[in-house]
């Protein structure tokens, strides 16, 4: 079975701090791993996704994520928030069949 | 491409009415994928199509949702009667399970509003 546990249904961070969401999957086959964002009132767009050619993604937005498979993670950087970071974020987990596992997402939240 | 469509934007009908949505995937992706979100339950998949064929409805939340997939372009996801407690936003999402390690793509969610 798959799935995706996001810790932390809410994150702060100031503006210019690093921006730390964690994602750890459960998968009984070599997963592909995502990132989506949702601005208010706006669907879900990609940030960025493993290829299984690099464990070190990176996306759109200057963020980035490291595939850890010891650890069954997938957590999101961003070196320094902006304003415009603050959205939804999910961590998402497929497997061949093409089924989607959504985590219950993250609120970022910029603090000026 | 202009993504994936989804109509109506917003919906407002009344309790015990008829609500049908509407989804026009990206041209050439064969898995469509309906999905509801709200505050209480985040991100829920409902159904999921492969070659327009119904793979998994074990999220429908029952006999009062229904959905289908005619063509390769077009879904429909029918509630009746419609409740309150189904107002939510709901996505339509594709993908090509043909390309390997390909994402979902989201269209921009019909926001149903039961009174």
């Amino acid at each position: 079975a798959q799935s995706v546990t996001q810790l932390g249904s809410h994150v702060s961070v100031s503006e210019g701090a690093l921006v730390l969401l964690r994602c750890n999957y459960s998968s009984s086959v070599p997963p592909y791993l995502f990132w989506y964002v949702q601005y208010p009132n706006q669907g879900l767009q990609l940030l960025l996704k493993y290829t299984s050619a690099a464990t070190l993604v990176k996306g759109i937005n200057g963020f980035e994520a490291e595939f850890e498979k010891s650890e069954t993670s997938f957590h999101l950087t961003k070196p320094s928030a902006h304003m415009s970071d603050a959205a939804e974020y999910f961590c998402a987990v497929s497997v061949p069949g093409n089924q989607f596992y959504f985590g219950t997402g993250t609120s970022l939240t910029v603090i000026p | 491409d202009a993504g994936v469509i989804q109509s109506p934007r917003h919906e407002v009908t009344e309790m015990g009415q008829e609500v049908t949505l509407r989804c026009k995937p990206i041209s050439g992706h064969n898995s469509l994928f309906w999905y509801r979100q709200t505050m209480m339950r985040g991100l829920e998949l409902l159904i999921y199509f492969n070659n327009n064929v119904p793979i998994d409805d074990s999220g429908m939340p029952e006999d009062r949702f229904s959905a289908k997939m005619p063509n390769a372009s077009f879904s429909t996801l029918k509630i009746q009667p419609s409740e309150p407690r189904d107002s939510a936003v709901y996505f339509c999402a594709s993908s090509a399970e043909t390309v390997r390690n390909t994402e979902a793509f989201f269209g921009q969610g019909t926001r149903l509003t039961v009174v």
